[in-house]
């Protein structure tokens, strides 16, 4: 069955420390993957996608993520974090119409 | 251009009832999918909808069941209501299928 995991589901950082959320995922086919945020008290909004190309993303807010189709992941950084980047984080995978999601890792920067 | 909205905003159900909860998508947005937020199982995808046909569904029991209508709103039901059942119901709509969702704020369910 298609996954996806998530590897931490809690992470404390201060700020301007670096940022990995890891994120695999489990379908041998064509899939194209996302990052979504949800900042506290607000809509989950789509961080960053990668369709093709260029395995290395850059989303908003100073993110990108790292396609590696041999280690089948999707790796979140930032380089220095602030903390406004306090939100919970879903990694997803899509595949026929359907998106599959990771459980989330909440995020909590100490100022 | 108004954002995704569901209502209600809250409910509070006991078990054996049924719930309908509703989505109105952005406008000219043909695709409405729902998810179930939990905090220990994160999101998960219940069914997505694209002019009124459901086009793919997601592991949940037959008791979850949707539809759309020509306008694109959407309704998802939940009959026979189980306590396992208490969660933040998302509805995300999108122009193109599924590349970029934009999500609503969400119902959320308490079964008692």
């Amino acid at each position: 069955a298609q996954s996806v995991s998530q590897h931490n589901h809690h992470v404390i950082l201060s700020e301007a420390a670096s940022l990995e959320l890891g994120c695999n995922y489990s379908y041998g086919g064509t899939v194209n993957l996302f990052w979504y945020v949800q900042y506290p008290g607000q809509h989950l909004q789509l961080l960053l996608k990668y369709f093709s190309g260029d395995p290395l993303v850059k989303g908003i807010k100073g993110f990108e993520a790292e396609f590696i189709k041999s280690k089948f992941s999707f790796n979140l950084r930032k380089p220095s974090v602030q903390w406004s980047d306090t939100a919970e984080y879903f990694c997803a995978a899509a595949s026929n119409y359907q998106l599959i999601w990771g459980a989330g890792t909440k995020l909590i920067i100490k100022p | 251009k108004a954002g995704v909205t569901q209502t209600p905003r809250y409910l509070i159900k006991t078990r054996g009832q049924q719930v309908t909860l509703s989505c109105s998508p952005i406008s000219g947005h043909r695709s409405v999918s729902w998810y179930q937020q939990t905090p220990g199982q994160g999101l998960q995808f219940l069914f997505e909808y694209f002019s009124e046909t459901q086009r793919n569904k997601g592991n949940f029991p037959g008791r979850f069941s949707g539809r759309q209508f020509s306008n694109s709103r959407s309704e998802m039901n939940v009959s026979t209501l189980e306590l396992g059942d208490s969660a933040l119901y998302l509805c995300a709509s999108s122009l193109e299928g599924q590349a970029k969702l934009f999500f609503g704020s969400g119902t959320q369910l308490s079964v008692l």
